[in-house]
């Protein structure tokens, strides 16, 4: 099993700033998620975060958007740039293949 | 297409009914988990159940993946149950993103 820590766990957020959200996991992991879900709707996978190489972005995700660090194999970093209230949802990390997820950061951008 | 669809869209229940979730997927997609995203976001794994029946405590599932369908039982229900269940399955190929269904929202009255 996996233990995450995901932080901040909510934030509010003035539109044009932007939030990084850390993920620590308990052991070391390959791939680490990052989903994204918005208000009513379901998880949709941003990208996948390697240790050591540039992270992988879904269709619709840009790097300059969602920058990603991997600094190790435990530890990953998703910041969300120059917000606007479209950018408002829940935010989470995950392990394994999605057996494990951290708490998830709810964003709220005004 | 890359598909899971999972019915009904809300499901209303009295403490203590029964009930039963559906999920159909796509030839492409595989290794079927269950979810459960309580009210304050958190998500939890219920099932990994790429074929046949599991079960845990008032909750079982079972996956006919040569009918490409998926099934999450809930018995004797309470209101901890409430929030939204959902149904997702890796990506073919040995590729490791999980892909989600919009999800069943369950209220359980008491």
């Amino acid at each position: 099993s996996a233990v995450i820590s995901q932080k901040p766990s909510r934030d509010i957020c003035q539109r044009g700033t932007s939030l990084t959200i850390q993920c620590q996991v308990d052991s070391q992991v390959t791939m680490m998620f990052w989903y994204r879900q918005q208000p009513g709707q379901s998880l949709t996978l941003i990208a996948t975060a390697n240790q050591g190489s540039e992270a992988t972005y879904e269709s619709g995700f840009v790097i300059d958007k969602f920058p990603i660090s991997r600094p190790n194999l435990t530890f990953s970093t998703l910041t969300v740039s120059n917000m606007s209230p479209e950018d408002s949802s829940i935010y989470l990390c995950s392990v394994d293949r999605g057996t494990f997820f951290g708490q998830g950061t709810r964003l709220t951008v005004v | 297409g890359i598909q899971v669809e999972q019915s009904p869209p809300d499901l209303i229940l009295q403490e203590g009914a029964n009930s039963t979730l559906r999920c159909n997927f796509s030839d492409s997609v595989n290794n079927l988990q269950w979810f459960h995203q309580n009210p304050w976001g958190q998500l939890i794994n219920l099932f990994y159940i790429p074929s046949g029946t599991k079960q845990n405590g008032r909750l079982s599932a079972t996956t006919v993946a040569t009918e490409r369908y998926s099934l999450l039982y809930i018995s004797s229900s309470q209101t901890t149950d409430s929030g939204v269940y959902f149904c997702a399955g890796l990506t073919g190929g040995g590729s490791e993103k999980l892909v989600f269904g919009k999800g069943t929202k369950l209220t359980v009255n008491p």
